[in-house]
């Protein structure tokens, strides 16, 4: 059974800063990986998702990589703003299954 | 553009009633998801519907049901809530189980007193 792990449970930087939520998973065979975001009171949006044959996905000030043999993935944030301020959940699939997701790292940029 | 609209946003039970909490997507996706977020538990799945006319259960199904009406409907039933079942409740849908990328409605708070 698939388990995701993230740490830091929370995180604070200043703005400006670059910075990287962690994530990992227990078993290699995975699907696929997907970083989301989610706001207080408010439910998940996908931000990237990484198929198991691709080793990064970026999007704007977003870059989220895969390493399965490590079971590892890594969202990279560049240039940190307090609209970033938002939980960050992980989640990830083995084969044909449901997402399972970590307990995400609540983000907040001090401006 | 609705998505994943989820009903209702908010409601108080008392232990022993029942509920029906009702999803609908306007994607055509063939899969959706019913999940429970609690404090410092994460996300954790109750039942899918991998397509039209199939269900399974999640991690945590004791004491729900569940109905994929139609393709676009799915909807989940307490049938005597306890208080154990206070949390916020998740629906979400995708094109198919594994591969792509799954929509989330907005959530709806249930509290059992």
């Amino acid at each position: 059974k698939q388990e995701v792990t993230q740490i830091p449970a929370a995180l604070s930087v200043p703005e400006g800063e670059n910075l990287v939520l962690n994530c990992s998973f227990t078993d290699s065979a995975i699907y696929n990986l997907q970083w989301f975001r989610q706001d207080p009171g408010k439910g998940l949006t996908s931000l990237l998702l990484i198929q198991s044959s691709q080793r990064e996905q970026t999007s704007g000030r977003l870059n989220a990589s895969l390493d399965k043999s490590s079971g590892r993935s890594t969202l990279y944030i560049a240039a940190s703003q307090p609209g970033d301020s938002a939980t960050y959940l992980c989640a990830s699939n083995s084969g044909n299954t449901p997402l399972v997701f970590g307990k995400g790292t609540r983000l907040s940029v001090i401006a | 553009n609705a998505g994943v609209t989820q009903t209702p946003k908010f409601q108080v039970l008392k232990t022993g009633q029942s509920m029906t909490l009702q999803c609908a997507q306007d994607m055509n996706h063939n899969s959706m998801y019913w999940y429970r977020q609690d404090p410092g538990m994460g996300l954790r799945l109750i039942y899918y519907s991998a397509s039209e006319g199939t269900t399974d259960k999640g991690e945590v199904p004791n004491g729900y049901n569940v109905s994929r009406l139609n393709k676009r409907e799915f909807s989940l039933r307490l049938e005597s809530a306890a208080p154990s079942q206070t949390s916020v409740y998740f629906c979400a849908s995708s094109d198919w189980r594994g591969g792509n990328t799954i929509y989330f409605g907005e959530g709806s708070w249930l509290t059992v007193v």
